[in-house]
């Protein structure tokens, strides 16, 4: 069936660095993707999102970039802070009318 | 504004003890979504509701668990019997019906941490 995955369950840098986050689909018809953050002990919170109508979002300090050719998505973070430390999903409604699906996550860990 | 709010945060209990989860979703949304989260299968989609109706249960694990949202601002997700393979983070989530059910974010409460003994 279709998922949604991530190429790196987690991802080191240092403070100030950017960050590049993927993610990869495997529904051509998917037509609308979010990325959420998760700190610990809490709920995924929404970052940003894009639909399939677009390339490209930017948010503050965020930046979705999405390739339907090869079924890609990704997330920047500038200038990654201590507090972007958390697991990261994608998601994606991989079907017309479905709720949507998400990835295994992939965990930032941003030290100073 | 008052987000998605779960109570309670935490829960503990012995298995074969009845568990009810409750949500109060954001104001105004029409969906309503039940997830359970643990290490090994991730956030999995339980149930959701459109305007109070569930609309697709097929994650719901077997008919020990079932979920009711008897008017908009309230919804539970009860247990019964509970075993220790239901010990996860139940999150509840609500959007605005705005295109339909997978074209708005998700607006998710901060969970039950459920632990069965």
């Amino acid at each position: 069936g279709e998922s949604v995955g991530l190429h790196l369950p987690t991802l080191s840098v240092q403070e100030g660095d950017n960050s590049i986050i993927n993610c990869a689909y495997s529904n051509s018809a998917s037509d609308y993707f979010i990325w959420y953050k998760q700190e610990s002990g809490k709920g995924p919170q929404f970052i940003i999102d894009i639909r399939s109508n677009m390339d490209k979002r930017q948010g503050q300090r965020v930046t979705v970039l999405l390739n339907k050719t090869v079924k890609h998505l990704s997330l920047q973070i500038a200038a990654t802070q201590p507090g972007d430390s958390a697991v990261y999903f994608c998601a994606e409604n991989d079907q017309a009318g479905t709720a949507l699906i998400f990835g295994k996550g992939t965990t930032l860990s941003v030290s100073s | 504004d008052a987000g998605v709010i779960q109570s309670p945060r935490h829960e503990v209990t012995e298995m074969g003890q009845e568990v009810t989860l409750r949500c109060k979703p954001i104001s105004g949304h029409d969906y309503l979504f039940w997830y359970r989260q643990t290490m090994m299968r991730g956030l999995e989609l339980l149930i959701y509701f459109n305007n109070n109706v569930p609309i697709d249960d097929s994650g719901m694990p077997e008919d020990r668990f079932s979920a009711k949202m008897p008017n908009a601002s309230f919804s539970t997700l009860k247990i019964q019997p509970s075993e220790p393979r239901d010990s996860a983070v139940y999150f509840c989530a609500s959007s605005p019906n705005l295109g339909g059910v997978g074209e708005q974010p998700q607006h998710f409460g901060d969970g039950t941490r459920l632990s069965i003994l």
